[in-house]
């Protein structure tokens, strides 16, 4: 039972490069998340999915973009990185209905130089 | 603004009970409260959640009071593996889960 699945664990990246964070879920959930979470703080949504084929922007989107490829991927794209943008993202799923728990991945640690 | 209000921190004995308060006086009638925890260096984990009846699982349970503007999680025996951050959150209709600081639960052996 995999769940939800984040690639690369760990990635070092210099200020202006880009990147692309992976996710993936074999759950069959139609909803999925990206959040950062900053040392200290709860996390903060950045963008979401509630179905294949829509996203929308959560609480911090500036700076990022995301592609929900199919139902099972949602990928979160750094065009340009910042140092602010030194983070820990999480991405998460969720199945249909009413009050039903996310799930989430163990995370992409990012640090902008 | 789904806001709920839990302490920052608590402390517990192994293999004792212990009941993590949260407040959420707001809440409305359709929103369910949702308890995640986050070990170190790992994703937030589900842990509970309810509507208006009290819940139980195998890892804890969910007591919510009559009038639904606060709950407790209760551990009904705590563990070093129970030490964590514990975040109490109401979910509407919206898609989104707001995230707070949530609550340190500190462990003594």
């Amino acid at each position: 039972n995999a769940g939800v699945t984040q690639t690369p664990k760990f990635q070092v990246l210099k200020t202006g490069q880009s990147m692309t964070l992976q996710c993936a879920q074999d759950m069959n959930h139609n909803s999925m998340y990206w959040y950062r979470q900053d040392p200290g703080m709860g996390l903060r949504l950045i963008y979401y999915s509630a179905s294949e084929g829509t996203t929308d922007k959560g609480e911090v989107p500036n700076g990022y973009n995301v592609s929900r490829l199919n139902k099972r991927e949602f990928s979160l794209r750094l065009e340009s990185a910042a140092p602010s943008q030194t983070s820990v993202y999480f991405c998460a799923s969720r199945g249909w209905g009413l009050g039903q728990p996310q799930h989430f991945g163990d995370g992409t640690r990012l640090s902008i130089l | 603004d789904a806001k709920t209000t839990q302490p920052n921190s608590m402390e517990s004995n192994e293999e004792e009970p212990v009941h993590l308060p949260c407040n959420h006086s707001t809440i409305s009638g359709t929103d369910y409260i949702h308890w995640y925890r986050q070990l170190p260096s790992q994703g937030p984990e589900y842990v509970i959640h309810g509507l208006t009846s009290n819940v139980n699982n195998r890892m804890a349970s969910l007591a919510i009071a009559e009038d639904r503007k606060s709950s407790t999680l209760i551990l009904h025996r705590a563990t070093l593996r129970d030490a964590a951050v514990y975040y109490c959150i109401r979910q509407g209709g919206s898609e989104k889960l707001v995230f707070g600081k949530g609550m340190k639960l500190t462990v003594n052996p």
